[in-house]
């Protein structure tokens, strides 16, 4: 079934740092791909997503390519910030025998130092 | 347009009490789905409704329940908690013609003492 490893962190950086948190799937043919995100005391919000083979999804400076080689998404930002600083999760649909639902890895926690 | 709303916020509960859990979807979605988020166990599925029929159901005893109405909204029940039940439950909504990307609510905060 349908999986998703995920660098678990945590990831401490200091502010305009380069950030890359290392995702890689398993999976039957080519499902869409996503980043989420989840700030203190909050739900998830979706970051980016990719739904086929070398897209590259973008938002807020964050950047992941959809790698079918190397069956990886890895998240990447050139220069983060304070408020970047959250649980980072990837997901791709299916996983456990359900379609109906989202397969996540078990979060990265990013904190940024001023 | 106002996105997934989830009540309460916040809950605390007994041992061997239930609660039920609320979901307003994204106007327009059909598709509601339902997570436990712990730290020890991450994001695990536990249901998913469309057209108020229950398509999928993740491994959760059936103290576990849930339900959803003609307008979409949707409600989960947790019978007689335990401990472990401590969690943050996170709804999620996704338009008919792609479920594959959901909107999240804020979640219930449940506290079993």
């Amino acid at each position: 079934g349908n999986s998703v490893t995920q660098m678990e962190g945590p990831v401490t950086l200091s502010e305009e740092a380069f950030l890359t948190i290392n995702c890689t799937y398993t999976a039957t043919g080519y499902p869409s791909l996503f980043w989420y995100v989840q700030y203190p005391g909050e739900g998830l919000q979706l970051l980016l997503k990719a739904t086929k083979a070398d897209d590259k999804g973008s938002n807020k400076g964050f950047e992941a390519t959809y790698r079918k080689e190397t069956t990886s998404f890895h998240l990447e930002k050139g220069s983060v910030q304070v408020s970047d600083s959250a649980v980072y999760f990837c997901a791709l649909p299916g996983g456990g025998g359900s379609n109906y639902k989202l397969t996540f890895g078990k979060g990265t926690l990013l904190t940024v130092n001023p | 347009k106002a996105g997934v709303t989830q009540t309460p916020r916040y809950l605390i509960k007994t041992r061997g009490q239930q609660v039920t859990l609320s979901c307003s979807p994204i106007s327009g979605h059909r598709s509601v789905s339902w997570y436990q988020q712990t730290p020890g166990q991450g994001l695990q599925f536990l249901f998913e409704y469309f057209s108020e029929t229950q398509r999928n159901k993740g491994n959760f005893p059936g103290r576990f329940s849930g339900r959803q109405f003609s307008n979409s909204r949707s409600e989960m029940n947790v019978s007689t908690l335990e401990l472990g039940d401590s969690a943050l439950y996170l709804c999620a909504s996704s338009l008919p013609t792609d479920y594959n990307e959901q909107f999240f609510g804020p979640g219930t905060r449940l506290t079993v003492l």
